[in-house]
């Protein structure tokens, strides 16, 4: 069964910090890799994702992801982190196909202290 | 476009009592999720509808859940009797036929005293 693992529940950091979350997954077959941000009061929303190709894929609001598949990993990362990136971001992977389920991480609430 | 609309966005009921919630998919996607997250757990996958037939319903934790899709359209999921333990997030999430523009509702929030 897929199973993923985020590296740290809760993470604060101050504005112009850099920003690495990191995200594990077992799963021996081919995987689709996403990272889903869910601020304050909103729906989750796709950051980015890594189906194929070019491992470092890039997202919205100026994050991106490194995909290291003998790592089994999908690190995200943000150069500078501002306030208003204060929200809980999850990794989540699916299988083969996109239109099957997600399995998604625990979390990690990211505060961004002004 | 709209997107995917779930109400309630947050419900209060006794342990005991019964709850519909409710999802509007986006118009046109096929596939329809449901998902939950129990207090500090993780999201978990519930079901998947392909228009109106179960596709796949591994995720639900027991029978006292049930869930439908009238006519392909909106879908329910009925929660009878609720538990404390039923309390958490429910999210919706629908897909095209071929699992594009895969979106997720804002959830809601169930509260089982």
């Amino acid at each position: 069964a897929q199973s993923v693992s985020q590296h740290n529940h809760h993470v604060i950091l101050s504005e112009a910090a850099s920003l690495e979350l990191g995200c594990n997954y077992s799963y021996g077959g081919t995987v689709n890799l996403f990272w889903y941000v869910q601020y304050p009061g909103q729906h989750l929303q796709l950051l980015l994702k890594y189906f194929s190709g070019d491992p470092l894929v890039k997202g919205i609001k100026g994050f991106e992801a490194e995909f290291i598949k003998s790592k089994f990993s999908f690190n995200l990362r943000k150069p500078s982190v501002q306030w208003s990136d204060t929200a809980e971001y999850f990794c989540a992977v699916n299988a083969g196909n996109y239109g099957q389920n997600f399995v998604f991480g625990p979390g990690t609430r990211l505060s961004v202290l002004p | 476009e709209a997107g995917v609309t779930q109400f309630p966005s947050h419900s209060v009921i006794e342990k005991g009592q019964t709850v519909t919630l409710r999802c509007d998919p986006i118009s046109g996607h096929d596939n329809l999720y449901w998902y939950r997250r129990v207090m500090g757990k993780e999201i978990k996958f519930l079901l998947h509808f392909v228009k109106e037939s179960k596709q796949d319903e591994s995720g639900m934790p027991n029978n006292r859940f049930l869930a439908e899709r009238t006519g392909g359209t909106y879908s329910t999921l009925k929660v009878q009797p609720a538990e404390l333990e039923d309390s958490g997030v429910y999210f919706c999430a629908s897909s095209t036929q071929f699992g594009y523009g895969y979106t997720f509702g804002s959830g809601t929030r169930l509260t089982v005293v």
